[in-house]
């Protein structure tokens, strides 16, 4: 079983559409868990921080869930522009265990 | 404020070859990482290091070599460069967990 697992897609949805992404870790001691985006040819950026208790940034809501070792990512009304690849990141170790899911690829239809 | 930058943005090699990849931040950060990636397989931390004068090795750290004499850089080393380098590299830097990448460099070998 990998690490960080992700359906990496395509997810194809019309424009005002809601899409969710669910990421699964193996690693029941991991720290800490984040959501980058990854636009084509170019490098990932932090969309958000997960934390236990749940993250909202505007249309974007992470989510935790511990006992199944899984985070997600909802995106409602859904823009042309929010077509990406969007990374699952989990940290274990400290410093010492970065890993990166293969990313869940989104497109936005009109 | 240019953030992370790294040189050269592309790079052909002939195998057997080496170089040097080079990666400078400007935001007095304490940690860097350098990531390679491949289709299908996500990113894959190569090297990190925590701070000026440290390195450590990451998830495929065999073939590479890495140097942090200066905090605001991190070069990345290829002493003998294989086809299976072929890759998309990416250096990060960070303050504590949140990541802030390059924006790559393409290294073909042949």
């Amino acid at each position: 079983r990998k690490e960080v697992e992700q359906d990496p897609g395509p997810f194809n949805v019309p424009e005002g559409a809601t899409v969710a992404f669910n990421c699964t870790y193996s690693n029941s001691a991991s720290q800490s868990f984040f959501w980058y985006r990854q636009d084509c040819r170019k490098e990932p950026k932090l969309l958000m921080s997960v934390y236990s208790s749940g993250n909202e940034d505007g249309r974007f809501t992470a989510q935790l869930n511990r006992a199944s070792q899984y985070i997600s990512l909802l995106i409602r009304d859904s823009k042309l522009s929010d077509s990406a690849t969007y990374l699952c990141v989990v940290l274990s170790g400290g410093y010492q265990k970065v890993t990166f899911g293969i990313g869940t690829k989104l497109q936005v239809i009109p | 404020n240019a953030g992370v930058t790294q040189t050269p943005k592309f790079r052909v090699l002939k195998t057997g070859q080496s170089m040097t990849l080079l990666c400078a931040q400007d935001m007095n950060h304490e940690y860097m990482y350098w990531y390679r990636q491949d289709p299908g397989m996500g990113l894959r931390l190569i090297h990190y290091s925590v701070g000026e004068g440290t390195t450590a090795k990451g998830e495929v750290p065999d073939g590479y070599n890495v140097s942090r004499l200066k905090k605001q850089n991190f070069l990345l080393g290829l002493e003998s460069a294989a086809p299976s380098q072929t890759s998309v590299y990416f250096c990060a830097s960070s303050p504590n967990y949140e990541q802030y990448f390059g924006p790559g460099t393409r290294l073909t070998v042949t």
